[in-house]
């Protein structure tokens, strides 16, 4: 089945630890993305890939950290600069056709802090 | 600065029965693709349906349709014949096509279907 897979579903993180959050998707998409949600709020965007080895900041970069050495690949790194890092992290992924660019999500990584 | 309304935080409806889901939208941008998401409790984003901002048409799939006011820079989602496994968080979304990956997202409002 074609789709995005987001790993693990659920992760802990200890203060002044860096974690990873694992995004592989099998679209032959061209384009990834990283979202943070809180609770009761709508999505922010962390970063994007439109290529790989090519990456742009979004909204709320600051305490992650990305990269795109594959098409299928784009992990997200949360480091220990970002003080409140406990959120639901969504991964997506898009290909823009006939002048749409629609995303399609995974399934999401909720992170806690310890 | 784009910007997204969704002024109904909770809303009920009962099994069967239609049900609108507001959106606002704020952009200067001429060009733009309005979304609908759904999200059910297990968190996963699901892509609803598109309108183009040049579409004369609105969009429809299956028992979903977006009734859009472009003038009044609206974009509300209508549901028919609701379900109860219609019960989920929507989202209404933007994205201007001078930065297509660029994705607005509004807060979200919650649907519940009562049987």
């Amino acid at each position: 089945d074609g789709g995005i897979t987001q790993s693990p579903k659920y992760l802990f993180r200890k203060e002044g630890q860096n974690v990873t959050l694992s995004c592989e998707q099998n679209l032959n998409h061209d384009a990834m993305y990283w979202y943070r949600q809180d609770p009761g709020q709508g999505l922010r965007l962390i970063y994007y890939s439109q290529i790989v080895n090519d990456f742009q900041k979004g909204d709320i970069a600051e305490g992650y950290s990305v990269s795109r050495e594959k098409k299928e690949s784009f992990p997200l790194t949360v480091t220990s600069a970002q003080k409140n890092p406990t959120a639901f992290y969504l991964c997506a992924s898009s290909i823009r056709t006939g002048g749409k660019n629609i995303q399609y999500f995974g399934a999401g990584t909720r992170l806690s802090v310890l | 600065a784009q910007k997204i309304t969704q002024t109904q935080p909770g809303m009920f409806v009962q099994e069967k029965e239609a049900v609108t889901l507001d959106c606002t939208y704020d952009t200067s941008d001429p060009s733009y693709g309005l979304f609908w998401y759904k999200q059910p409790s297990s968190g996963e984003m699901i892509f609803l349906i598109y309108q183009g901002s040049y579409d004369q048409q609105n969009a429809t799939e299956g028992r979903y349709s977006l009734n859009f006011q472009k003038a009044r820079k609206s974009a509300n989602l209508v549901i028919s014949a609701s379900q109860l496994g219609d019960s989920a968080m929507y989202f209404c979304a933007m994205s201007p096509a001078n930065n297509f990956n660029k994705f607005y997202f509004g807060s979200g409002t919650k649907l519940n279907v009562k049987p």
